[in-house]
Order: structure tokens, then C-alpha cells, then sequence
């Protein structure tokens, strides 16, 4: 099946910038996600991006897609400490059907 | 928006037993999706209903799983005979017509199987 891989961890200082990476297999997406997931809540939509463009930007977010490479990044701009939390990279094939995540990468934030 | 709601947060059960959760979408969302989250990864697909058809399962769902959305508003997920290898969050999301590539998702249903 289609597979979806991020690094575990990142752990960056108060004020600096974050950047989460993403690689997926499946060539077909259409659809990339950045969820953020918070303890013991659900999944919050950041931001996506169609796989036609390169570039998202949204305030303090900036989506980085590497088509031919299958890669995916997300980047924040003046890390807080409430950015904190597990960030999950999500891909659809099929225009919003099932979503295939990646495990996740936990973000520290530190003061 | 009110939001998607789960309903309940969390449910502790005793291997065998059956167990079923409930999920609200957002109204005037006609697709609705679940997925099972275990700790350390992240959400798996279920299944999930367009209107009342549910249109797609995915193998992790087990004939002791079954999904309902009998008016194409609210889901049921019932669990028949819970393995302690079903403890694990369920999460429900939802999407609308003119926007099916966002889906919005809900706090989740915390299941442990002692």
C-alpha cells in the first residue's frame, strides 16, 4: 500500500524557525495535508496543498512540495511554545476519500 | 460550525464485551469517515459514508467491526467481542459537497480493553 514516512522528533527554541519533513510513495496524490494534533484531542487541519503547486503560504506557514521527489515540508516561521504538539503529514489520491498519515513528528518547543 | 462530536470521549470495557460509538459531522456534511489511531501512530482509514451508503471499508476493518449511518446524519461504529488489541482512539471526521478534499475532524473516542 501507499506509504507515508516523516521523521519521529524536532525539537527547535522559542523564536526560531521549524521544519517538518514528509515523503510519500504514492505518485498519484492529489491532495497534501499538515495536521496538528494536540494531547488527548483530535486532529486539527493546518493547511494542504494541491499537488500542481509547489508553494502554500499562510501566515506563519509555508508548504514546500517537491513533486518529483515526493516531498513534503512544512515550515514555521517564529516557533512558540503553543506550537508544541505532534504534526502529521496526510495525502489523498482519490480527491478527499480515505487519507493515508504519516506516524507523525512530535515538536518541542524550547523557551 | 458546531463542529464534529464524539460521543463518548472515552470508554474502558472488558475483553468480549461489545461497545459502540457515536460520531456527529458537521451538519449539511454529507461524507463522513472513520479512522483508528494507536498510540504512537498516526490515524488508520476505516471506512466511510456518503450520505447513508458507505461506500468504502478498509481490510483493518474485521467482520466484529460494523459502521451505520442509517439518515445520513450521525454514525454509529459498534465493535462486537473487544480484543485488547482494539484499544486505540477512533476518530470520526467529516466533509461537505463543494469541499470533499477537507476533512474536519472530531476529538476522538478513546477505547482501552482491559
Amino acid at each position: 500500500g501507499e506509504d507515508v514516512e516523516q521523521s519521529l522528533f524536532l525539537s527547535v527554541r522559542e523564536g526560531d524557525s521549524s521544519v517538518i519533513n514528509c515523503t510519500y510513495t504514492d505518485s498519484s496524490s492529489t491532495y497534501l495535508y499538515w495536521y496538528k494534533q494536540e494531547p488527548g484531542a483530535g486532529l486539527q487541519l493546518l493547511t494542504y496543498i494541491f499537488s500542481n503547486m509547489d508553494m502554500k503560504q499562510d501566515q506563519r506557514l509555508t508548504v514546500l512540495l517537491n513533486k518529483k521527489d515526493k516531498h513534503l515540508s512544512l515550515r514555521i516561521a517564529d516557533t512558540q511554545t503553543g506550537d508544541s504538539a505532534i504534526y502529521f503529514c496526510a495525502e489523498t489520491a482519490n480527491y478527499g476519500q480515505n487519507f493515508v498519515f504519516g506516524p507523525g513528528t512530535r515538536l518541542s518547543v524550547l523557551p | 460550525d458546531t463542529g464534529v462530536s464524539q460521543d463518548p470521549r472515552h470508554k474502558i470495557t472488558k475483553r468480549g464485551q461489545n461497545v459502540t460509538f457515536r460520531c456527529d459531522p458537521i451538519s449539511e456534511h454529507n461524507r463522513l469517515y472513520w479512522y483508528r489511531q494507536t498510540l504512537g501512530q498516526g490515524p488508520e482509514f476505516l471506512t466511510y459514508f456518503q450520505n447513508e451508503a458507505q461506500l468504502e471499508k478498509s481490510r483493518l476493518l474485521s467482520d466484529r467491526f460494523s459502521a451505520e449511518r442509517p439518515k445520513g446524519s450521525f454514525s454509529t461504529l459498534e465493535i462486537q467481542r473487544t480484543e485488547q488489541g482494539d484499544s486505540a482512539m477512533y476518530l470520526c471526521a467529516s466533509s461537505k459537497p463543494s469541499h470533499q478534499e477537507t476533512q474536519y475532524f472530531g476529538p476522538g473516542t478513546r477505547l482501552l480493553v482491559l
